[in-house]
């Protein structure tokens, strides 16, 4: 059965330290992995995905994600986080965007 | 204004009652998706459509009815509502099967 685990609740960081989120699948296949960022009382809006090809993501606001398939992972990265990245973060894995799992979710504070 | 929009915003109903929730795109995106959100279980699939007057059920779909009968329009019904279905609704949109998915700010429903 596919499933999406994302091991850490909360992380907190310094402002300007280096950020790793861990998201851990399982699927039958390869999938389609996506990280997505929600802000308190928003949507989710899309950071990066991964459908092929090189397994390291560039993604917006500086993220990116690498896919390492022998360990059924795809952590997001940060090299230096701001204020502004406190949010919570969505891994989500599927098929297609049509057939997405999502993990329970990740909130990151940033503290200065 | 362009986008994808969900109204209400927030909406307080009884046990019992009907309740429909609205999603509306601007893009003419083929798909559209809802989800619930609640503590501990991330975002999970209600119904999808892939075309209008085309839909098919997601992981949670029991007390839900969608219909599309617009391509923009994708509205989700609660015909009896429990207090199970207090959640947080997204709606999203996606123009095709490996395209990205952009997400509504949600519809938070509680049922008393």
């Amino acid at each position: 059965a596919q499933s999406v685990t994302q091991p850490d609740i909360h992380i907190t960081v310094s402002e300007g330290a280096s950020l790793e989120l861990r998201c851990n699948y399982s699927y039958g296949a390869t999938p389609y992995l996506f990280w997505y960022v929600q802000s308190p009382g928003q949507g989710l809006q899309l950071l990066l995905k991964y459908f092929s090809g090189d397994t390291l993501v560039q993604g917006i606001k500086g993220f990116e994600a690498e896919f390492k398939r022998s360990q059924s992972s795809f952590n997001l990265r940060k090299p230096s986080v701001h204020w502004s990245d406190a949010a919570e973060y969505f891994c989500a894995v599927g098929a297609g965007a049509n057939n997405l799992f999502f993990g329970t979710g990740t909130r990151l504070t940033v503290i200065p | 204004d362009a986008g994808i929009t969900q109204s209400p915003r927030y909406k307080i109903t009884e046990t019992g009652r009907q309740v429909t929730l609205m999603c509306h795109q601007t893009w003419s995106h083929s798909y559209m998706f809802w989800y619930r959100q609640d503590l501990g279980h991330g975002l999970r699939l209600i119904y999808y459509s892939a075309a209008a007057d085309i839909t098919d059920k997601g992981e949670v779909p029991d007390g839900y009815v969608v219909s599309r009968s617009k391509t923009e329009n994708f509205p989700l019904t609660l015909e009896s509502a429990t207090r199970s279905q207090t959640s947080v609704y997204f709606c999203a949109s996606m123009a095709g099967v490996a395209d990205t998915q952009y997400f509504g700010p949600g519809t938070r429903l509680t049922v008393l």
